[in-house]
């Protein structure tokens, strides 16, 4: 079974759609992530949720909204898509309780067009 | 002054020699430390995290952090082609704040 998994793979869209992408982990970790990775292979944190509540919210624009229905599932929603949201998005997963290393799902590689 | 600094690449080394990297971080209330591997493609995945100063080695892999100095380096030794990626530093500090430093990329020339 794959510890973190996100779906879909691929999203190709048009400018001003509305998509998710999903993600779940069965490692029993209390503690999730949404990264994104640009063309220059730069990995930037988005949000993090412990147990369901958000911790981390970096500046992004706010036509990205996660949703954590528990603490095993994470999914971010991107409202009004643009150009420049195109990118690697990847999900990980830790359990900060013992200052474990991230596990990353296979990512989403967006591109709007 | 970026807050986790890595030498982008590529950093070109023969097959069986020693690869050095290094990242460099600003935030000296840094708690942990990683070294994530990322092959083209795919997602990063984990193959050292180190704690406190000095040296952790697990298997041709050491790390090896100076808090004082605030850097922290990977070594690979007996480099193998198979090692050719982008290696990730991370960087944990308080309040749960995560960075990853930009990466640097490794060929290793058979």
């Amino acid at each position: 079974d794959t510890a973190v998994s996100q779906t879909p793979k691929y999203l190709v869209t048009q400018m001003g759609n509305d998509k998710s992408i999903k993600c779940e982990q069965n490692l029993g970790h209390d503690t999730m992530y949404w990264y994104k990775q640009d063309s220059k292979k730069f990995l930037k944190i988005m949000f993090s949720y412990n147990n369901k509540e958000l911790i981390i919210n970096e500046t992004v624009p706010n036509r990205f909204s996660p949703k954590s229905p528990d603490k095993a599932h994470l999914n971010l929603h991107i409202n009004s898509l643009e150009l420049g949201d195109s990118a690697v998005y990847f999900c990980a997963s830790s359990q900060v309780r013992t200052g474990s290393g991230y596990t990353f799902g296979s990512g989403t590689r967006l591109t709007v067009v | 002054q970026k807050e986790v600094e890595q030498n982008s690449g590529p950093l070109s080394v023969p097959e069986g020699a020693i690869a050095s990297l290094n990242c460099t971080y600003s935030d000296r209330v840094s708690q942990s430390f990683f070294w994530y591997r990322q092959y083209s493609g795919k997602s990063p995945e984990l193959i050292m995290s180190i704690y406190s100063n000095g040296d952790k080695e697990d298997g041709r892999f050491t790390a090896q952090l100076n808090k004082a100095s605030q850097y922290v380096s990977l070594l690979i030794r007996d480099s193998q082609p198979s090692d050719s990626a982008t290696y990730l530093c991370m960087i944990k500090a308080a309040g749960n704040k995560l960075t990853f430093g930009g990466g640097t990329r490794v060929l290793v020339k058979p």
